[in-house]
């Protein structure tokens, strides 16, 4: 059974402020990670991919890859209220399964 | 259309009654993902269809729930007497991936059909 684990949350944090999201998965041989971003009411939608271990950055987001540990990371610099959403981190083995998401909120 | 179509938008049905959800992937997409998503919860995988291979059913709940991906393309997913437990949003998602590259794992979302077992 594959399985994907996030803190439910949810995360509050500051106008400003990093927020950090965590994930790790079970299945030892995936290859590929995503981070996807679901707005209440609405479908996800993409916003990070990372295959390497190591950081990858685009703009504010820093996914972070760790194989060994089976371990993905999620880092918002400079969080801005439009980011509060749910991050969900999704494993793809072709068979792409998600977590059950968290919750971040960023008050002004 | 430029995305992933998903219909009914809503559907209100009776306990034990039968349902037929639509969805009609991207034009060129060979990969079709069915998932459900409770209130306040995550995505739950339910099915996936890759190309002409046998699709992967393995998140299926029970025997009750079944779903076929015609011509490569359309997909519907049925199903048959429905319970309260039921009642969720059934998202289905669409990409492109072709064989002996790495899935870019960009999966487009339809705006999904709510059901509701009464």
């Amino acid at each position: 059974q594959k399985e994907v684990e996030q803190n439910s949350g949810p995360l509050s944090v500051p106008e400003g402020a990093i927020a950090s999201l965590n994930c790790t998965y079970s299945d030892r041989v995936s290859q590929s990670f995503f981070w996807y971003r679901q707005y209440s009411g609405k479908s996800p939608e993409l916003i990070m991919s990372i295959y390497s271990n190591g950081d990858k950055e685009d703009g504010r987001f820093t996914a972070q890859l760790n194989k060994a540990s089976q371990y993905v990371s999620l880092l918002i610099r400079d969080s801005q209220p439009s980011d509060s959403a749910t991050y969900l981190c999704a494993v793809n083995d072709n068979d792409m399964r998600f977590g059950a998401g968290t919750r971040l909120t960023v008050k002004p | 259309g430029a995305g992933v179509s998903q219909s009914p938008s809503n559907k209100v049905t009776e306990k034990g009654k039968d349902v037929e959800l639509r969805c009609d992937p991207i034009s060129g997409h060979t990969a079709l993902y069915w998932y459900r998503q409770s209130l306040g919860q995550g995505l739950e995988f339910l099915i996936y269809f890759q190309g002409n291979s046998a699709p992967d059913k393995s998140g299926l709940p029970s025997d009750r729930f079944s779903a076929e991906r015609t011509g490569g393309s359309v997909s519907t997913l049925t199903i048959q007497r429905t319970q309260q437990e039921d009642s969720a949003v059934y998202l289905c998602a669409s990409s492109f991936w072709r064989r002996g590259q790495t899935n870019t794992g960009e999966l487009f979302f339809g705006e999904g059909s709510r059901l509701t077992v009464l």
